[in-house]
């Protein structure tokens, strides 16, 4: 079976520090990778996909990045944090194109 | 471009009643539907996924059917429980572009005793 894990669970940021955090999934080869950003009482919005290592196409950048540098790991980044950037971050894999996405525990940022 | 109309906001219940949760899309072609369910503080779950071949998925007793020709895929449920108090978005995503799931704007049902 398949399982994805994220980190760190929760983190509590200042404004204008760096972030980076992880997803990774295991069992499951050559998955096609996402990032999603939840603001609280907010909707999901796509960032990032992923269909191969070393592949990131931007859906919404948010000032912010992302990097596959292995089968099974995501990375979402960025320089210079924004209160705006506060909220939740899922990860999510999908076995190919057009179907379901499964989605990871997530990491709640706090910026202050 | 490709995206679904959802009821949005709050919806609040009585245990027991009917549970009924509307979705349209628009698309070029023929899309996938998918409903998914996010209780409090947890990520969402995939709770329903449409068919091609009409055939009705089911889910913790919660329904939905595909109907091509009114671009719909509503989620129903015959009676309400306490439990099913959660964030309910209706996703679209077309079959072979491997990136965007486009989410409706959510719906938040709260059933009460």
């Amino acid at each position: 079976a398949q399982t994805i894990h994220q980190w760190p669970v929760a983190e509590i940021k200042a404004v204008g520090s760096p972030l980076s955090l992880g997803c990774t999934i295991k069992g499951k080869s050559s998955p096609n990778l996402y990032w999603y950003w939840q603001a609280t009482g907010g909707t999901l919005q796509q960032l990032f996909y992923s269909i191969t290592v070393g592949q990131v196409e931007s859906v919404v950048q948010l000032n912010l990045s992302a990097s596959r540098p292995k089968d099974d790991q995501f990375i979402l980044s960025t320089e210079k944090l924004l209160l705006s950037h506060s909220g939740f971050y899922l990860c999510a894999w999908s076995p190919g194109g057009g179907y379901e996405q499964y989605f990871g525990p997530g990491t709640r940022l706090t910026v202050l | 471009g490709d995206s679904v109309t959802q009821t949005e906001g709050l919806v609040t219940l009585t245990e027991g009643l009917p549970v009924m949760l509307n979705c349209t899309y628009q698309s070029t072609y023929s899309p996938f539907l998918f409903w998914y369910v996010q209780h409090l503080n947890e990520a969402p779950k995939l709770l329903l996924k449409s068919f091609t071949d009409n055939k009705r998925p089911e889910h913790q007793g919660f329904h939905a059917t595909l109907h091509k020709s009114s671009s719909s895929f509503h989620l129903q449920k015959s009676s309400a429980q306490l439990s099913d108090s959660a964030l309910y978005y209706c996703a679209l995503s077309l079959q072979g572009t491997g990136s965007k799931l486009s989410f409706g704007k959510g719906a938040k049902l709260t059933v009460s005793p």
